[in-house]
């Protein structure tokens, strides 16, 4: 089945610093992927849906200017973290979308991060 | 009122129990329905969609009740690898997945 790859898997940082995450499909092509933030005990919350060759569309509440998505290619694309803050320590997944068929999601294995 | 909502966890059953999952959503319009595994803070793994008509994998059972925006899931015989969270997943029109807060299932010796 299709795979969608996500790098770095964990990730520690310092406070103020920014981190770059990366979603990757690695055997098909998606026009469209989604961000996803998951805090202890809650349900995945949707963030953004990444569309390539053009902006994001960000959920309400989500701050655009400090969580930058970009889609430059069909295959990849990267989440920015700027200035990371000690609330910011989540776990962030993204999927992919098969372009075909039923639009089967596709989810990466999640990236972990910790902001002391 | 949550778009999603499932029965709060965790469930503690004995090996080789039927347990049963709730879920109920509060869109009308959406179209697809899907039951998630989680193990451990992974990634979640799509276990099975729900069809309208009901649809069953194994030990697994998926029910879809339209009129009353409910979805179940049935798992017979339990066994220790069931042992995860269940996640609830409704898609709208804009393919979007809406997801429950998920229920944590332990299965015991």
């Amino acid at each position: 089945g299709a795979v969608v790859s996500q790098h770095p898997s964990r990730v520690i940082c310092k406070s103020g610093t920014s981190v770059k995450i990366e979603c990757r499909s690695l055997d098909f092509q998606a026009t469209t992927m989604f961000w996803y933030r998951q805090f202890p005990k809650k349900s995945l919350m949707l963030m953004a849906t990444s569309n390539e060759g053009s902006k994001a569309t960000y959920e309400q509440g989500v701050e655009k200017d400090k969580f930058l998505i970009n889609h430059a290619s069909l295959t990849l694309s990267t989440l920015t973290v700027t200035s990371a803050h000690p609330e910011d320590s989540s776990f962030y997944i993204c999927s992919a979308r098969v372009p075909s068929g039923t639009g089967e999601l596709f989810f990466g294995e999640g990236s972990r991060l910790t902001v002391l | 009122r949550k778009e999603v909502e499932q029965d709060p966890g965790p469930f503690n059953v004995p090996e080789g129990a039927t347990v049963a999952f709730n879920c109920t959503y509060s869109n009308s319009a959406s179209q697809s329905f899907f039951w998630y595994r989680q193990d451990c803070r992974k990634e979640p793994k799509l276990l099975m969609s729900v069809y309208s008509s009901g649809n069953e994998d194994g030990r697994f059972t998926a029910q879809l009740n339209r009129a009353s925006q409910y979805i179940s899931l049935l798992i017979r015989d339990s066994k220790l690898s069931d042992s995860a969270t269940y996640l609830c997943v409704v898609r709208n029109s804009n393919y979007q997945l809406i997801w429950g807060a998920g229920t944590k299932l332990i299965i015991k010796p």
